[in-house]
């Protein structure tokens, strides 16, 4: 396989129920993010991992719990969601997070429904 | 407030002609700026970028123009292909906040046969 890959690519959950989101890339990068597109709003930078240490929070609830094992593995764990966070979430890895000119590649994205 | 605006949320254009994707931004520090498309059920691919040091970037079909004084970039695709119909996001960083990435709204293009 090759780029990046996420599973899975759909997923409905209750609001008491814990899930979790898991995020693979093949690319040899150094550096993870996850990404929140709800309908209608940009693209927003929930989590960015470099060398498995976290960078970046910007401010996202404690609902949404980030895991990353090592470099090519990154997690979101969901738990006691709201409907309102239903959205499509995005992984993406770049070769490392410290140059504004590293490219991000994307993975295709989980569509979440929380009911 | 969005940094990173694309006012157009829809542009519909013919097959063989010019199709031009605009973004304005508002954070005089960015430095970098990128263009993604995006299909259904697909993640954004990365298209073409460019440089604060740069006003222009050409690959093949797609061009990027950079007016700093405007904060304005936008993206040319010439000829427009049925299979260029995609929703484009413009992106921005800045040097000094690594590559954290802020995009904007995205415009859906549909180029008709």
């Amino acid at each position: 396989e090759t780029g990046v890959t996420q599973t899975p690519r759909h997923l409905v959950m209750g609001m008491t129920n814990k899930k979790s989101l898991k995020c693979e890339q093949h690319l040899g990068h150094n550096a993870m993010y996850w990404y929140k597109q709800s309908a209608k709003k940009p693209l927003e930078l929930m989590f960015v991992y470099s060398l498995e240490e976290r960078v970046e929070n910007n401010s996202v609830p404690s609902r949404f719990s980030p895991e990353c094992p090592n470099s090519s593995h990154l997690f979101l764990h969901l738990h006691t969601l709201q409907p309102e966070d239903s959205a499509l979430y995005l992984c993406a890895s770049s070769q490392d997070n410290r140059g504004s000119t590293d490219t991000q590649y994307f993975g295709p994205g989980t569509r979440l429904t929380v009911l | 407030d969005q940094q990173v605006k694309q006012n157009s949320p829809s542009l519909s254009v013919q097959e063989g002609r010019i199709s031009i994707l605009n973004c304005d931004y508002t954070n005089s520090m960015f430095d970098y700026f990128l263009w993604y498309k995006k299909y259904p059920a697909e993640g954004p691919t990365f298209l073409i970028s460019i440089s604060s040091i740069k006003d222009k970037n050409e690959d093949g079909r797609f061009t990027v123009f950079l007016n700093k004084s405007a904060k304005h970039l936008s993206l040319h695709i010439v000829p427009s292909q049925p299979g260029d119909s995609a929703v484009y996001f413009c992106a921005a960083s800045g040097s000094n906040a690594g590559n954290m990435l802020t995009f904007g709204g995205g415009t859906r293009l549909m180029v008709k046969p």
